[in-house]
């Protein structure tokens, strides 16, 4: 069935640390995917989106980039900051707009 | 089993009608949260609540929209003066969390309103 897995947390990194949150998975058809964060005391918050294959979503200095042949959809920074301290969500949406989360990657950046 | 259940599943309403929306959070969660999913866009956040009390109610797109918690437990969203843009699948969402951000968010299947 349709499904995402995400690398478990929590993920501890130091500042301007290079970071890479990988996210798989299993749908029909050609789905949008998203990476949602939470940061601490906050609800969910669309961070980027893909809606094709090799479309590449960027903010706030992330990236992740659909790649349909490996089904991923992994997320990367280049120098992380403390204030990129949240929960990470990966997800996607079928064209039944049902979005199916991943369990959320914890990160802490530390000082 | 408890998951997070959400009702009426579909409803569909005339322009200008008042909905309700309910939530049951999964038992002893205390921290539940609404979403709004249009058609072909990403999740919306919102309100937020923890206990029975909102301290983010940053995400409400208008005051016809309104939302209460009861019991720590069932939650409402109402929409007042339903208008079309309206239409969506409205998410809730609920985690163990005294803390938002630290605990996994246990969805609901959804709700989804049409307003004709």
């Amino acid at each position: 069935g349709n499904s995402v897995t995400q690398m478990e947390g929590p993920v501890t990194l130091s500042e301007e640390a290079f970071l890479t949150i990988n996210c798989t998975y299993t749908a029909t058809g050609y789905p949008s995917l998203f990476w949602y964060v939470q940061y601490p005391g906050e609800g969910l918050q669309l961070l980027l989106k893909a809606t094709k294959a090799d479309d590449k979503g960027s903010n706030k200095g992330f990236e992740a980039t659909y790649r349909k042949e490996t089904t991923s959809f992994h997320l990367e920074k280049g120098s992380v900051q403390v204030s990129d301290s949240a929960v990470y969500f990966c997800a996607f949406m079928n064209r039944d707009d049902k979005i199916i989360f991943g369990k959320g990657t914890r990160l802490h950046i530390l000082p | 089993g408890a998951g997070v259940s959400q009702s009426p599943s579909n409803k569909v309403t005339e322009k200008g009608k008042d909905v309700e929306l309910r939530c049951d959070p999964i038992s002893g969660h205390t921290a539940l949260y609404w979403y709004r999913q249009r058609l072909g866009q990403g999740l919306e956040f919102l309100i937020y609540f923890q206990g029975n009390s909102a301290p983010d109610k940053s995400g409400l797109p208008s005051d016809r929209f309104s939302a209460e918690r009861t019991g720590e437990s069932v939650s409402t969203l109402t929409i007042q003066r339903t208008q079309q843009e309206d239409s969506a699948v409205y998410l809730c969402a609920s985690s163990r969390g005294v803390l938002a951000g630290v605990d996994t968010q246990y969805f609901g299947p959804g709700t989804r309103l049409t307003v004709l």
